[in-house]
């Protein structure tokens, strides 16, 4: 099973900052089954970017991803206060497997 | 697109709880169907998956032996079955919509969650 490692685990930012967010995967994954998902309180996840870098529909372009391998970043150019929610990375290249999330919180 | 779930549940531990997940909007042979849960205040956990057309399924190792994931094609609709609840199974319960019969490997749509309460 391939396991994903995100962080850090929180990240205290200010509305208009830049925020980077990790996951690493424990071997090899290929981009096109890299996803990142965005849940806020008491709503279901939606996804913000397939295939390691393609922004879902709808999505700002102040999201945007990057990575290959084992290492994989979500970045968000400039915090929105409505960005503020757990992001988690989810491989679907062997079964399927989540990363544990981050939380970006209001500093 | 719309997967509607089934209603929240109360179970003594030992027993077994089944949820459906009701697809509309789209051609229910198209695409995979993912089950995701989610323990209060913890990450996502995947559960396993299962192909419309075959009905073969996939489960997550920790999961074997006491989940059956299930479909019926006529009444569009997915079910998830869990044996053996016990106290740490507390979670909402989400379908997922799967992408990778279009050549892309992401869930699109959620369910709205059920919630299965384990409790004696």
């Amino acid at each position: 099973e391939i396991v994903l490692t995100q962080s850090p685990d929180t990240l205290s930012l200010s509305p208009g900052e830049r925020a980077t967010l990790s996951c690493r995967a424990s071997q090899s994954v290929s981009s096109d089954y890299l996803a990142w998902y965005q849940q806020k309180p008491g709503q279901v996840p939606r996804v913000l970017i397939y295939g390691a870098s393609n922004r879902a529909p709808g999505i700002p372009d102040r999201f945007s991803g990057s990575g290959s391998g084992t290492d994989f970043i979500l970045t968000i150019s400039r915090l929105d206060p409505e960005d503020f929610a757990v992001y988690y990375c989810q491989q679907s290249g062997s079964s399927v497997t989540f990363g544990g999330g981050t939380k970006v919180e209001i500093k | 697109v719309e997967l509607l779930q089934s209603g929240a549940e109360v179970k003594k531990p030992g027993a077994s709880v089944k949820v459906s997940c009701k697809a509309s909007g789209y051609t229910f042979g198209g695409f995979h169907m993912n089950w995701v849960r989610q323990a209060p205040g913890q990450g996502l956990e995947w559960m396993g998956i299962i192909n419309p057309n075959a009905g073969a399924a996939k489960y997550a190792q920790q999961f074997q032996g006491r989940v059956s994931m299930t479909r019926d094609t006529s009444a569009q609709t997915f079910y998830l079955e869990l044996s053996g609840l016990r106290s740490d199974d507390t979670a909402v319960y989400f379908c997922a919509r799967d992408l990778r019969g279009s050549g892309w490997y992401y869930l699109d749509h959620w369910g709205q969650g059920t919630l299965v309460t384990v409790s004696s």
